[in-house]
């Protein structure tokens, strides 16, 4: 069963960095987009960022402001959210998500496999 | 920046319809996404492009969109069915896309 699984999460002080780590199973993952997303205790699904097959094309939320930095591994099957100046307002868990391909092989735009999510806490 | 809205709640009798609504500026014109989230677990997609269900997803739930809104419409309700339901799309204003998800609308299965 093709599966992602996130890791990296944890308890983290104001002001420090975290690397999650999202690792595919299955094959072809050099075929899908991928994202973060976050959810905050209490509030919705909040996207983060986007990264291409090739990790060529990268897109990010506005109010990121360069704190973070999406990247990929397709060697190791493996996409990465690095987090910076983290504030008590990151706390939330993060989701890795695959972009559902068309039959085309195409993209759809939408995220059909996530990951069951890492938490990250931001405290002191 | 364009301003997705969703009906905080939704509350429906079993066996009954609901109706989830995500209205946009011309959302009609844009390709929208349905999530059903329930707590901790992941977000499973629902309908796709408007109106297209992955496999997997019971026929009951279906979506439209038109105009200044898209709706997910869940039939025959069942207890299961309750959660918190969310619409995604992409907008660019020009420069960089970007992804956007609605607030959410949580759906009481009364």
């Amino acid at each position: 069963e093709v599966q992602l699984v996130e890791s990296g999460g944890g308890l983290v002080q104001p002001g420090g960095s975290v690397r999650l780590h999202c690792e595919a199973s299955g094959s072809k993952f050099d075929s899908y987009r991928m994202i973060w997303v976050r959810q905050a205790p209490g509030k919705g699904l909040e996207w983060l960022s986007y990264i291409g097959t090739s990790g060529d094309i990268i897109y990010y939320a506005d109010f990121l402001k360069g704190r973070f930095t999406i990247s990929r591994d397709n060697a190791k099957n493996s996409v990465y959210l690095q987090m910076n100046s983290l504030t008590v307002e990151d706390t939330a868990t993060y989701f890795c998500a695959r972009e559902k391909l068309y039959d085309d092989g195409s993209g759809s735009g939408t995220w059909d496999l996530w990951g069951r999510g890492t938490l990250v806490s931001v405290s002191s | 920046s364009y301003v997705v809205t969703q009906p905080p709640s939704v509350s429906v009798a079993p066996g009954q319809t609901a109706k989830i609504t995500c209205g946009g500026n011309n959302i009609g014109r844009k390709s929208v996404h349905w999530f059903q989230k329930k707590p901790g677990q992941a977000p499973v997609l629902v309908v796709y492009d408007g109106s297209d269900r992955p496999s997997g997803i019971p026929e009951r739930f279906s979506g439209s969109n038109s105009g200044n809104m898209a709706t997910l419409t869940i039939n025959r309700v069942e207890a299961g069915d309750e959660a918190d339901f969310y619409c995604q799309l992409w907008h660019s204003n020009g420069d960089l896309p970007y992804v956007i998800f609605g607030g959410g609308t949580r759906l009481t299965v009364l």
